[in-house]
Protein backbone atom coordinates (compact mmCIF):
# COMPACT_ATOMS: atom_id res chain seq x y z
CA UNK A 1 0.00 0.00 0.00
CA UNK A 2 1.34 3.49 -0.80
CA UNK A 3 2.47 5.34 1.81
CA UNK A 4 3.57 9.22 2.69
CA UNK A 5 5.88 10.15 5.85
CA UNK A 6 6.15 14.00 6.15
CA UNK A 7 8.97 13.66 9.14
CA UNK A 8 8.94 16.85 10.85
CA UNK A 9 5.79 18.08 12.92
CA UNK A 10 6.64 21.55 13.25
CA UNK A 11 9.11 24.18 11.46
CA UNK A 12 9.94 27.18 12.63
CA UNK A 13 11.90 29.58 10.44
CA UNK A 14 12.49 33.96 10.00
CA UNK A 15 11.10 35.71 7.30
CA UNK A 16 13.52 35.68 4.58
CA UNK A 17 15.01 32.28 5.37
CA UNK A 18 15.05 29.21 3.38
CA UNK A 19 12.70 26.34 3.45
CA UNK A 20 12.98 22.88 3.01
CA UNK A 21 10.11 20.59 4.07
CA UNK A 22 10.47 16.89 3.69
CA UNK A 23 8.51 14.19 1.99
CA UNK A 24 9.52 10.67 1.45
CA UNK A 25 6.64 8.01 -0.31
CA UNK A 26 6.18 4.77 -0.39
CA UNK A 27 4.79 3.29 -4.17
CA UNK A 28 5.67 0.80 -6.19
CA UNK A 29 5.11 2.39 -9.79
CA UNK A 30 5.96 6.30 -10.96
CA UNK A 31 3.62 8.05 -8.16
CA UNK A 32 1.49 11.22 -8.91
CA UNK A 33 2.95 13.60 -6.48
CA UNK A 34 1.28 16.73 -4.81
CA UNK A 35 1.83 19.47 -2.28
CA UNK A 36 -1.11 20.92 -0.77
CA UNK A 37 -1.29 24.06 1.97
CA UNK A 38 -3.62 24.25 4.06
CA UNK A 39 -4.73 27.95 6.51
CA UNK A 40 -6.38 27.30 9.61
CA UNK A 41 -10.33 26.34 8.72
CA UNK A 42 -9.79 26.55 5.26
CA UNK A 43 -9.41 23.81 2.46
CA UNK A 44 -6.40 22.65 0.57
CA UNK A 45 -5.04 24.46 -1.99
CA UNK A 46 -2.39 23.36 -4.36
CA UNK A 47 1.01 24.65 -4.46
CA UNK A 48 2.61 22.24 -7.19
CA UNK A 49 2.53 18.46 -8.75
CA UNK A 50 4.66 15.98 -10.13
CA UNK A 51 3.42 13.48 -12.95
CA UNK A 52 6.56 13.12 -15.31
CA UNK A 53 8.90 15.11 -16.89
CA UNK A 54 11.59 17.06 -15.33
CA UNK A 55 11.96 16.27 -11.33
CA UNK A 56 12.29 19.73 -10.81
CA UNK A 57 8.75 21.60 -10.79
CA UNK A 58 7.98 25.16 -10.11
CA UNK A 59 4.52 25.78 -8.40
CA UNK A 60 2.84 28.63 -7.05
CA UNK A 61 3.95 31.14 -4.64
CA UNK A 62 7.74 30.84 -5.66
CA UNK A 63 7.45 27.07 -4.17
CA UNK A 64 9.46 24.49 -6.11
CA UNK A 65 10.35 21.00 -5.31
CA UNK A 66 12.11 18.18 -6.65
CA UNK A 67 11.25 14.45 -7.37
CA UNK A 68 13.93 11.96 -6.35
CA UNK A 69 13.40 8.43 -7.51
CA UNK A 70 16.14 6.82 -5.81
CA UNK A 71 15.64 8.69 -2.55
CA UNK A 72 11.66 7.99 -2.79
CA UNK A 73 11.42 11.64 -2.29
CA UNK A 74 9.75 15.11 -3.24
CA UNK A 75 10.75 17.90 -0.68
CA UNK A 76 9.30 21.16 -1.08
CA UNK A 77 11.69 24.05 -1.18
CA UNK A 78 11.34 27.74 -1.22
CA UNK A 79 14.43 30.46 -1.15
CA UNK A 80 12.96 33.41 0.87
CA UNK A 81 10.08 32.44 3.39
CA UNK A 82 7.22 35.43 3.72
CA UNK A 83 5.04 35.55 6.93
CA UNK A 84 2.09 34.76 4.72
CA UNK A 85 3.29 31.22 4.18
CA UNK A 86 2.94 30.29 7.77
CA UNK A 87 0.42 27.38 7.46
CA UNK A 88 0.00 23.51 7.57
CA UNK A 89 2.31 21.89 4.40
CA UNK A 90 0.37 18.38 3.50
CA UNK A 91 2.43 16.05 0.47
CA UNK A 92 0.30 13.90 -0.73
CA UNK A 93 0.47 10.81 -3.52
CA UNK A 94 -1.81 9.42 -5.78
CA UNK A 95 -1.91 5.83 -7.56
CA UNK A 96 -3.20 6.47 -11.27
CA UNK A 97 -3.63 2.72 -11.53
CA UNK A 98 -5.78 0.25 -10.86
CA UNK A 99 -8.88 0.35 -8.49
CA UNK A 100 -7.74 3.50 -6.34
CA UNK A 101 -9.50 5.66 -8.18
CA UNK A 102 -9.25 9.23 -6.96
CA UNK A 103 -7.84 8.44 -3.23
CA UNK A 104 -5.39 10.78 -2.47
CA UNK A 105 -3.17 9.42 0.26
CA UNK A 106 -1.68 12.18 2.46
CA UNK A 107 1.49 12.85 4.87
CA UNK A 108 0.32 13.94 8.34
CA UNK A 109 1.50 17.26 7.71
CA UNK A 110 4.03 19.93 8.45
CA UNK A 111 3.14 22.91 10.41
CA UNK A 112 5.31 26.18 9.30
CA UNK A 113 5.43 28.78 11.71
CA UNK A 114 7.25 31.89 10.70
CA UNK A 115 9.08 34.11 12.65
CA UNK A 116 9.37 38.12 11.79
CA UNK B 1 -14.92 29.11 -13.43
CA UNK B 2 -16.41 28.70 -10.03
CA UNK B 3 -14.71 26.86 -7.14
CA UNK B 4 -15.70 23.77 -5.45
CA UNK B 5 -18.55 24.75 -3.02
CA UNK B 6 -19.72 22.66 0.25
CA UNK B 7 -22.62 23.40 2.68
CA UNK B 8 -23.29 23.99 5.24
CA UNK B 9 -19.69 25.20 6.56
CA UNK B 10 -20.49 24.74 10.01
CA UNK B 11 -22.57 22.03 11.56
CA UNK B 12 -23.00 20.90 15.51
CA UNK B 13 -25.12 17.58 15.58
CA UNK B 14 -26.17 15.64 18.68
CA UNK B 15 -24.61 11.99 19.32
CA UNK B 16 -27.04 9.37 17.61
CA UNK B 17 -28.34 11.73 14.85
CA UNK B 18 -27.57 11.71 11.74
CA UNK B 19 -26.07 14.59 9.18
CA UNK B 20 -25.80 14.49 5.49
CA UNK B 21 -23.52 16.80 3.97
CA UNK B 22 -23.05 18.61 -0.08
CA UNK B 23 -20.51 19.16 -2.58
CA UNK B 24 -21.11 21.18 -6.10
CA UNK B 25 -18.08 20.30 -8.00
CA UNK B 26 -16.46 22.54 -10.30
CA UNK B 27 -18.37 22.57 -13.65
CA UNK B 28 -17.38 19.46 -15.93
CA UNK B 29 -15.83 17.78 -13.47
CA UNK B 30 -17.36 14.64 -12.76
CA UNK B 31 -15.05 12.64 -10.09
CA UNK B 32 -15.77 13.94 -6.45
CA UNK B 33 -14.07 12.75 -3.53
CA UNK B 34 -14.70 12.62 0.29
CA UNK B 35 -12.09 13.33 2.75
CA UNK B 36 -12.05 13.24 6.73
CA UNK B 37 -9.26 15.69 8.75
CA UNK B 38 -8.56 15.36 12.39
CA UNK B 39 -6.05 15.87 14.84
CA UNK B 40 -5.75 12.72 15.45
CA UNK B 41 -5.78 10.93 12.37
CA UNK B 42 -4.50 13.38 9.56
CA UNK B 43 -6.80 13.51 6.22
CA UNK B 44 -7.92 10.01 5.23
CA UNK B 45 -10.07 9.10 2.34
CA UNK B 46 -13.38 8.44 2.36
CA UNK B 47 -15.19 7.71 -0.58
CA UNK B 48 -14.64 8.64 -4.26
CA UNK B 49 -17.86 9.30 -7.17
CA UNK B 50 -17.79 9.48 -10.95
CA UNK B 51 -20.87 8.96 -12.73
CA UNK B 52 -22.76 8.08 -10.06
CA UNK B 53 -21.00 5.19 -9.42
CA UNK B 54 -18.91 4.57 -6.25
CA UNK B 55 -15.66 3.47 -7.45
CA UNK B 56 -13.45 3.61 -4.61
CA UNK B 57 -13.90 3.51 -0.63
CA UNK B 58 -11.97 3.87 2.67
CA UNK B 59 -11.89 2.17 5.84
CA UNK B 60 -14.41 3.95 7.05
CA UNK B 61 -17.47 1.78 8.98
CA UNK B 62 -21.10 1.63 6.93
CA UNK B 63 -22.25 4.60 9.23
CA UNK B 64 -20.01 6.66 6.17
CA UNK B 65 -21.97 6.97 2.94
CA UNK B 66 -22.74 8.52 -0.28
CA UNK B 67 -24.01 9.40 -3.25
CA UNK B 68 -23.63 11.43 -6.31
CA UNK B 69 -26.47 12.74 -8.96
CA UNK B 70 -26.69 13.44 -12.37
CA UNK B 71 -25.39 16.88 -12.13
CA UNK B 72 -21.96 15.31 -10.15
CA UNK B 73 -22.77 17.19 -7.02
CA UNK B 74 -22.11 14.63 -4.06
CA UNK B 75 -23.55 14.40 -0.88
CA UNK B 76 -22.71 11.92 2.11
CA UNK B 77 -24.43 11.09 4.62
CA UNK B 78 -22.92 9.93 8.53
CA UNK B 79 -25.81 8.19 10.66
CA UNK B 80 -25.81 7.10 13.79
CA UNK B 81 -23.07 10.07 14.52
CA UNK B 82 -20.38 9.12 17.39
CA UNK B 83 -18.48 11.89 19.19
CA UNK B 84 -14.88 11.02 16.93
CA UNK B 85 -16.93 11.47 14.01
CA UNK B 86 -16.50 15.50 14.61
CA UNK B 87 -13.89 16.77 12.20
CA UNK B 88 -13.62 18.59 9.11
CA UNK B 89 -14.87 16.88 5.93
CA UNK B 90 -13.50 18.28 2.73
CA UNK B 91 -14.58 17.19 -0.96
CA UNK B 92 -12.65 17.74 -3.90
CA UNK B 93 -13.49 17.40 -7.71
CA UNK B 94 -11.11 16.70 -10.66
CA UNK B 95 -11.53 16.21 -14.12
CA UNK B 96 -10.95 12.61 -15.86
CA UNK B 97 -9.53 14.64 -19.06
CA UNK B 98 -7.02 15.80 -16.38
CA UNK B 99 -4.10 13.51 -17.14
CA UNK B 100 -1.95 14.93 -13.83
CA UNK B 101 -5.74 13.74 -11.87
CA UNK B 102 -5.03 17.38 -9.66
CA UNK B 103 -8.22 17.29 -6.97
CA UNK B 104 -9.72 20.92 -6.58
CA UNK B 105 -10.62 21.02 -2.64
CA UNK B 106 -13.66 22.75 -1.63
CA UNK B 107 -13.40 24.89 1.40
CA UNK B 108 -14.89 22.16 4.02
CA UNK B 109 -17.81 21.28 6.58
CA UNK B 110 -16.87 21.54 10.21
CA UNK B 111 -18.95 19.01 12.23
CA UNK B 112 -18.95 18.90 15.44
CA UNK B 113 -20.28 16.30 17.65
CA UNK B 114 -21.56 16.79 21.19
Amino acid sequence: AQSVTQPDIHITVSEGASLELRCNYSYGATPYLFWYVQSPGQGLQLLLKYFSGDTLVQGIKGFEAEFKRSQSSFNLRKPSVHWSDAAEYFCAVLNAGGTSYGKLTFGQGTILTVHP
Amino acid sequence: KAGVTQTPRYLIKTRGQQVTLSCSPISGHRSVSWYQQTPGQGLQFLFEYFSETQRNKGNFPGRFSGRQFSNSRSEMNVSTLELGDSALYLCASSSPRALDYEQYFGPGTRLTVT
